[in-house]
């Protein structure tokens, strides 16, 4: 079963209106996790990196005011996309670490599809 | 995390074994090799990792060279629903949950019927 989980897998919002989608641990804690993004026939790309209880860290060319990133608890970060636009639309995907003995086995939510009309 | 390459598409017979290359010739000593995979409009799906020994589960076989210089992932016997785009990621051991993650553009696996 799934161990990190997004919602919702898909929305759709008019243009200039925010958007926020959850990112949730669901059996471990997870004091960072990461955002990224996907265009069609793409691959991933990383947005930001959410530090519980403190700033997340954008990655270069990444807007931090319209892509604001809240990891208010060890099991669930929030990605608002502010004043959306079409060009926003896109397949997000979150993802976070569960340490384990052999290794930090990454784990990816589901993915939303944010369709801005 | 080291680069990788992998080739961007490869066709495999339904029922056959799908051998799938991964090169990450400057990986380092602590770095592992993690596979993931990725089936359309869906989130990436972990399948197998490992360090230097060949692993094992109930997915899939990796098989690490001795150098550690590249890796294949075997899908022993491939069904349609393994049709997917395969990522070859390495990173460090014990980079706990703050490592970031890039991927590269993966392997495009079609199963034909």
């Amino acid at each position: 079963g799934a161990v990190v989980s997004q919602h919702p897998s898909r929305v759709i919002c008019k243009s200039g209106t925010s958007v926020k989608i959850e990112c949730r641990s669901l059996d471990f804690q997870a004091t960072t996790m990461f955002w990224y993004r996907q265009f069609p026939k793409k691959s991933l790309m990383l947005m930001a990196t959410s530090n519980e209880g403190s700033k997340a860290t954008y990655e270069q060319g990444v807007e931090k005011d319209k892509f604001l990133i809240n990891h208010a608890s060890l099991t669930l970060s929030t990605l608002t996309v502010t004043s959306a636009h079409p060009e926003d639309s896109s397949f997000y995907i979150c993802s976070a670490t569960r340490t384990g003995d052999s290794g930090n086995t990454i784990y990816f939510g589901e993915g939303s599809w944010l369709t801005v009309v | 995390d080291a680069k990788t390459t992998q080739p961007p598409s490869m066709d495999c017979a339904e029922g056959r074994a799908a051998n799938l290359p991964c090169n990450h010739s400057t990986i380092s000593g602590n770095e592992y090799v993690y596979w993931y995979r990725q089936i359309h409009s869906q989130g990436p799906q972990y399948i197998i990792h490992g360090l230097k020994n060949n692993e094992t589960n109930e997915m899939a076989s990796l098989i690490i060279t001795e150098d550690r210089k590249s890796s294949t992932l075997i899908l022993p016997h491939a069904t349609l629903r393994d049709t997917a785009v395969y990522y070859c990621i390495v990173r460090p051991l014990n980079s706990g949950g703050y490592q970031k993650v890039t991927f590269g553009t993966g392997t495009k696996l079609q199963v034909i019927p």
